[in-house]
C-alpha cells in the first residue's frame, strides 16, 4: 500500500518561500502524477498542481507565478516551494496521488502538513 | 476555472435516515473521450486527509460502504447516504478533474440531528 508523507517547515515569515517534501513508501514515484492540495485552517481544497515522475508540471493559474514543484526519482520524493508567501497561504499542505498512473481523482493522501506563514 | 458548488453548506439528520448532498459544477465535467463524468466525492474527519467515497460520479471507491451512493450527470451530481451512521458524521467535497484547475466544492457539513 502506497504512503505519502509530507515534511518541511511549520512556520514560514511573509515574503519568504515555503519548501515541503513527500516521500513516497510502499511503492514508487516512477509511472505515476503527484499532486500537491491545500486546506487553508477551516476552510476548502485548493488543487496546487501536478508533477509526473519524467518532470512534467501542471499549476493551479492562481500560483503559477509563486509555484515549482520538482521531483528526484532517485529518493522517491517530490517537492513543493511557493515563494512570496504572506498570510493568506497558511494551510494544511496535502500531497496526493491517483489510483494509477492517470489524471483522475485522488486516491491516496499524506496525512497532511499545517504550515504557518507568520514574523 | 470550473466552479463546484455544493448545498446545502450544512445539515443534520438523525440516526437511519436518509442525507442527500448535492453539487453543481459551473460547466459539463464530461470527458469527451469516454463519456464519463469526471467528478469525485471525498469524505474528511477532523484532524485527517479526505477520503475518496465515489470517483466517475458512481462508481464507489474499493471498501466504501454500500450506503455511499453518487448519481447525477453533466453539471449535476448527487451524494446520497442512505442510512446516516454515527461515523459518517464529517465534512464532503466534491471535485471535478475534467478540467484543470482541478476544482472542489466548498464543503458540506453532516451532524447528527
Amino acid at each position: 500500500q502506497v504512503q505519502l508523507q509530507e515534511s518541511g517547515p511549520g512556520l514560514v515569515k511573509p515574503s519568504e518561500t515555503l519548501s515541503l517534501t513527500c516521500t513516497v513508501s510502499g511503492g514508487s514515484i516512477n509511472g505515476f502524477y503527484w499532486s500537491w492540495i491545500r486546506q487553508p485552517p477551516g476552510k476548502g481544497l485548493e488543487w496546487i498542481g501536478y508533477i509526473y515522475y519524467t518532470g512534467n508540471t501542471n499549476y493551479n493559474p492562481s500560483l503559477k507565478s509563486r509555484v515549482t514543484i520538482s521531483v528526484d526519482t532517485s529518493k522517491d520524493q517530490f517537492s513543493l516551494k511557493l515563494s512570496s508567501v504572506t498570510a493568506a497561504d497558511t494551510a494544511v499542505y496535502y500531497c496526493a496521488r491517483g489510483p494509477r498512473g492517470q489524471l483522475v481523482h485522488f486516491a491516496y493522501w499524506g496525512q497532511g502538513t499545517l504550515v504557518t506563514v507568520s514574523s | 476555472d470550473i466552479v463546484m458548488t455544493q448545498s446545502p453548506d450544512s445539515l443534520a439528520v438523525s440516526l437511519g435516515e436518509r442525507a442527500t448532498i448535492n453539487c453543481k459544477s459551473s460547466q459539463s465535467v464530461v470527458f469527451s473521450s469516454s463519456n464519463g463524468n469526471y467528478l469525485a466525492w471525498y469524505q474528511q474527519k477532523p484532524g485527517q486527509p479526505p477520503k475518496v467515497l465515489i470517483y466517475r460520479a458512481s462508481t464507489r471507491e474499493s471498501g466504501v460502504p454500500d450506503r455511499f451512493s453518487g448519481s447525477g450527470s453533466g453539471t449535476d451530481f448527487t451524494l446520497t447516504i442512505s442510512s446516516l451512521q454515527a461515523e459518517d458524521v464529517a465534512v464532503y467535497y466534491c471535485q471535478q478533474y475534467n478540467s484543470f484547475p482541478w476544482t472542489f466544492g466548498q464543503g458540506t457539513k453532516v451532524e447528527i440531528k
